[in-house]
């Protein structure tokens, strides 16, 4: 069974870079699209982007600027990078796989990380 | 504002059915198959349908339809355990994005 795990600091200040990793445990990492999702607090869910195992990204435009998704060396993980935080980037981060018959709709998700950018 | 959009708040009683819906346009939804998910409490969300298709694990009183650009949820036989958030989302052509709604507050009385 595919299992998603992920991690990254949880604590960063203003100005600082967000970086997350998430693992694919077990199953097949080529022919997927992995993504990025965020929950403010007391808030929905936003996509922030998208990697498959080429290296293809698609991101959210509204942060469009300040993401970068990669794919790890050993090439069962991918990681976000988000540049020039504020208090508006505090929110839980989730990895996800997306359905493999279905765009935009994520069928593996991680545990969540909660990351909380405060001075 | 979210892209999709969803009731704030649904409520039932246990045992009867609730449909939950998820309005898009013809940019998304009028093309692509909607997801939901299931979040409880703060939890990670889980994936509770895809389309009209059933993840394994799930139970079948869950449901799933698409008219146009509105995609539905139908809980059928509704449980103390269901009471949680529901978002659904899927992709939008003109955006090259993903798409959510804002989520509906399932409550079961």
């Amino acid at each position: 069974q595919v299992h998603l795990q992920q991690w990254g600091a949880g604590l960063l200040k203003p100005s600082e870079t967000l970086s997350l990793t998430c693992a694919v445990n077990s199953g097949s990492f080529s022919g997927y699209y992995w993504s990025w999702i965020r929950q403010p607090p007391g808030k929905g869910l936003e996509w922030i982007g998208e990697i498959n195992h080429s290296g293809t990204t698609n991101y959210n435009p509204s942060l469009k600027s300040r993401v970068t998704l990669s794919i790890g060396t050993s090439r069962n993980q991918f990681s976000l990078k988000l540049t020039s935080v504020t208090a508006a980037d505090t929110a839980v981060y989730y990895c996800a796989r997306e359905h493999p018959m279905g765009r935009g709709v994520p069928d593996m998700w991680g545990q969540g990380t909660t990351v909380t950018v405060s001075s | 504002q979210s892209a999709l959009t969803q009731e704030a708040s649904v409520s039932g009683t246990v045992g009867q059915k609730v449909t939950l819906s998820c309005t898009g346009n013809s940019n998304n939804i009028g093309d692509y198959a909607v997801g939901w998910y299931q979040q409880i409490s703060h939890g990670a969300p889980k994936t509770v349908m895809f389309g009209n298709s059933l993840p394994s694990g799930i139970p079948d009183r869950f449901s799933g339809s698409k008219s146009g650009t509105t995609a539905s949820l139908t809980i059928s036989g509704l449980q103390p355990e269901d009471e949680a958030n529901y978002y659904c989302s899927t992709w939008d052509y003109s955006l090259s994005a993903w798409v959510f709604g804002g989520g509906t507050k399932l409550t079961v009385l």
